[in-house]
C-alpha cells in the first residue's frame, strides 16, 4: 500500500509550451502533497507544498505564475510548468504524506522535463 | 536555515561495509530518513530515525545519530553491486512531511 504514482515519467516539449505533471496518491488519500526538483548531479530542492482544496505555498525563490500547482482532490495533484524553458527542463518529483499509521513520505517516480 | 551536506563519493568492495555520512545545522528536526536514488528514479526510503534516539538496527542497515555533533550517519553491511546508488539524507522538522535534502552521496560498489 501507500503507492504515489507520478506522470509522464519523461516528457520533450517546445519552447513556449505549458506542459503539466500528475501526481496521484493510489491507495489513499493525501491532504498534502509536496513538489521537488533535482538538477543532474543534484539534491532535491522543495519547490513548493500542495494542500487540498487551498493554495499552494511556494518556497522562496520559486515562481509561483510559471509552476501551477492545482489539488483539487484528496487523491491527485498536478503541477503545470507555463511557458517551458530550457532553463526549466530537469528532473520533478513529487511526495505525499502516508497513511497516518505509516511515519513517510511517499514519492513518485519522478518526470524527466526536458525542453527543446 | 536548515543546511544538510554530505560527501559526495563513496567507493567500497563487495562484501564491505560502507558507510554514509550527514551533519546539519538544524536541530530541531524531529525525524531524520535516509533515501536510495538508482539512475532516472524516484526515490525509496530505506529507514528513518527518530530524533530523541541514537541508534536504529533494520536487517543490514544501521543508523547512528549523535545530536551533540549534529551527524547521521548511514552503516550498510556486506555491500552488494546493487546497492550502487545515491543516498540521500533528509530532515523533518515538523508534521508536514516537508523534508530538506542533503546533497546526496553517490555510492559504488566495486565487484
Amino acid at each position: 500500500g501507500a503507492v504515489v504514482s507520478q506522470h509522464p515519467s519523461r516528457v520533450i516539449c517546445k519552447s513556449g509550451t505549458s506542459v503539466k505533471i500528475e501526481c496521484r496518491s493510489l491507495d489513499f488519500q493525501a491532504t498534502t502533497m509536496f513538489w521537488y526538483r533535482q538538477f543532474p548531479k543534484q539534491s532535491l530542492m522543495l519547490m513548493a507544498t500542495s494542500n487540498e482544496g487551498s493554495k499552494a505555498t511556494y518556497e522562496q525563490g520559486v515562481e509561483k505564475d510559471k509552476f501551477l500547482i492545482n489539488h483539487a482532490s484528496l487523491t491527485l495533484s498536478t503541477l503545470t510548468v507555463t511557458s517551458a524553458h530550457p532553463e526549466d527542463s530537469s528532473f520533478y518529483i513529487c511526495s505525499a504524506r502516508g497513511p497516518t499509521d505509516r511515519n513517510e513520505a511517499f514519492f513518485g517516480q519522478g518526470t524527466r522535463l526536458t525542453v527543446v | 536555515g536548515e543546511d544538510v551536506e554530505q560527501s559526495l563519493f563513496l567507493s567500497v568492495r563487495e562484501g564491505d561495509s560502507s558507510v554514509i555520512n550527514c551533519t546539519y545545522t538544524d536541530s530541531s528536526s524531529t525525524y531524520l530518513y535516509w533515501y536510495k536514488q538508482e539512475p532516472g528514479a524516484g526515490l525509496q526510503l530505506l529507514t528513518y530515525i527518530f530524533s530523541n534516539m541514537d541508534m536504529k538496527q533494520d536487517q543490514r542497515l544501521t543508523v547512528l545519530l549523535n545530536k551533540k555533533d549534529k551527524h547521521l550517519s548511514l552503516r550498510i553491511a556486506d555491500t552488494q553491486t546493487g546497492d550502487s546508488a545515491i543516498y540521500f539524507c533528509a530532515e523533518r522538522f515538523d508534521s508536514s512531511y516537508k523534508l530538506i535534502f542533503g546533497s546526496g552521496t553517490r555510492l559504488l560498489v566495486r565487484p
